[in-house]
């Protein structure tokens, strides 16, 4: 069956450090892929997607390119904020089907 | 648009009870999808409803069901409850309109926190 994995947490880094966050994927299909973010107390933000293969999605300085020679999908931010202290979540669907597969979440931490 | 709303979003329930969340979807979207988060499992997906139908199922004890109705408001229901049932339920919709439906984004609520006490 499908299945995500992601680096163990917590990642904790400066502010204005670079960000790496590893993701690899198992999928049957031609999966999409996505990066979410759980802020304390809240549910699911959609950070960015990408749905086929060399596919680069960003959002707020966060970027990750879909590849399929490594199945991975790693997530990247060039200078973080104190404001992206979250857990992040590596998360496949699919062909056809809305049914998300996440990867265990990684918290970062970001200090001033 | 208004995001996607839950209610409610705490309850506290007894060991054998039963317990219904609701989930209101973002205005015309059909798809809803609900998700069980828990610290030791993780973020699993239960079931996704489109058209007032059943259309995936994950690997959940016949315990827990769900529904949509013509509005596409969705209900989803444990019964029996068990302490192991305590999280964090996520509801998710989308528009529905694909082919290719793994391609279309979610968008969480905020979700319905459970404890079975």
């Amino acid at each position: 069956g499908d299945s995500v994995t992601q680096m163990e947490g917590p990642v904790t880094l400066s502010e204005e450090a670079f960000l790496t966050i590893n993701c690899t994927y198992t999928a049957t299909g031609y999966p999409s892929l996505f990066w979410y973010v759980q802020y304390p107390g809240e549910g699911l933000q959609l950070l960015l997607k990408a749905t086929k293969a060399d596919d680069k999605g960003s959002n707020k300085g966060f970027e990750a390119t879909y590849r399929k020679e490594t199945t991975s999908f790693h997530l990247e931010k060039g200078s973080v904020q104190v404001s992206d202290s979250a857990v992040y979540f590596c998360a496949l669907s699919d062909t056809g089907r809305r049914a998300l597969t996440f990867g265990s979440g990684t918290r970062l931490q970001v200090q001033p | 648009k208004a995001g996607v709303t839950q209610t409610p979003r705490y309850l506290i329930k007894t060991r054998g009870q039963q317990v219904t969340l609701s989930c209101s979807p973002i205005s015309g979207h059909r798809s809803v999808s609900w998700y069980q988060q828990t610290p030791g499992q993780g973020l699993q997906f239960l079931f996704e409803y489109f058209s007032e139908t059943q259309r995936n199922k994950g690997n959940f004890p016949g315990r827990f069901s769900g529904r949509q109705f013509s509005n596409s408001r969705s209900e989803m229901n444990v019964s029996t409850l068990e302490l192991g049932d305590s999280a964090l339920y996520l509801c998710a919709s989308s528009p529905g309109r694909g082919l290719t439906g793994g391609q279309e984004t979610q968008y969480f609520g905020p979700g319905t926190r459970l404890l079975v006490l």
